[in-house]
């Protein structure tokens, strides 16, 4: 079984400041990681996955992550944060014997001008 | 990438009908199809597994007989409501996984019903 607990549900940070998104997950197997970036009344867009090999994975948007498999993290940041970045951000967790996804509660994301 | 549609985008319906939401792969053939359930600020929770060919394979705590699921082809999956109540009324996010192997979601924009 897997789950996902993302701290926070709600972050705000300044344009330009660091953006940090916590996530932690449970998974009895080798999981795969992945973040979901979702807009007003939208589907989801896939940020980054990591899946095997390089722990720390660049994304689409400058975002990145790293997988700590002693911490069961894969928290998700950006040097500097964009008033577009303002969004709801899932994480979410697959185990190898699963196909469908298993997400964390979301935090949403506000950007200060 | 692959892209995922879904139609309608938002339904409005009386209590008591039944809502028909269709979620197609636009070019690319799914293997497997996903539907969700979004709950208003909350996070997304699996409905339904949906194949090509067979039947559903329906999450603990969702009723068949009310959420009918039909995969009749590799690029559509229709999510029927059946009866639809208010509590019925959700975000409903189908995604779809292709035949690249490697077995990456690919999310729809979206369905918002609204049950009267």
């Amino acid at each position: 079984a897997q789950s996902v607990t993302q701290l926070g549900s709600h972050v705000s940070v300044s344009e330009g400041a660091l953006v940090l998104l916590r996530c932690n997950y449970s998974s009895s197997v080798p999981p795969y990681l992945f973040w979901y970036v979702q807009y007003p009344n939208q589907g989801l867009q896939l940020l980054l996955k990591y899946t095997t090999g390089a722990t720390l994975v660049k994304g689409i948007n400058g975002f990145e992550a790293e997988f700590k498999k002693s911490e069961t993290s894969f928290h998700l940041t950006k040097p500097s944060a964009h008033m577009s970045d303002a969004a709801e951000y899932f994480c979410a967790v697959k185990g190898t014997g699963r196909r469908a996804l298993t997400f964390g509660s979301g935090t949403r994301l506000q950007v200060q001008p | 990438g692959a892209v995922v549609s879904q139609h309608p985008s938002r339904v409005i319906c009386k209590s008591g009908t039944s809502v028909k939401i269709e979620c197609r792969s636009l070019d690319f053939q799914a293997t497997t199809m996903f539907w969700y359930r979004q709950f208003p600020k909350k996070s997304l929770m699996l409905m339904a597994t949906s194949n090509e060919g067979s039947k559903a394979t329906y999450e603990q705590g969702v009723e068949k007989d009310k959420f009918l699921i039909n995969h009749a082809s590799l690029t559509l999956s229709t999510l029927t409501v059946t009866s639809a109540h208010p509590e019925d009324s959700s975000f409903y996010i189908c995604s779809a996984i292709g035949e690249r192997g490697n077995n990456e979601q690919f999310f729809g924009p979206g369905t918002r019903l609204t049950v009267l």
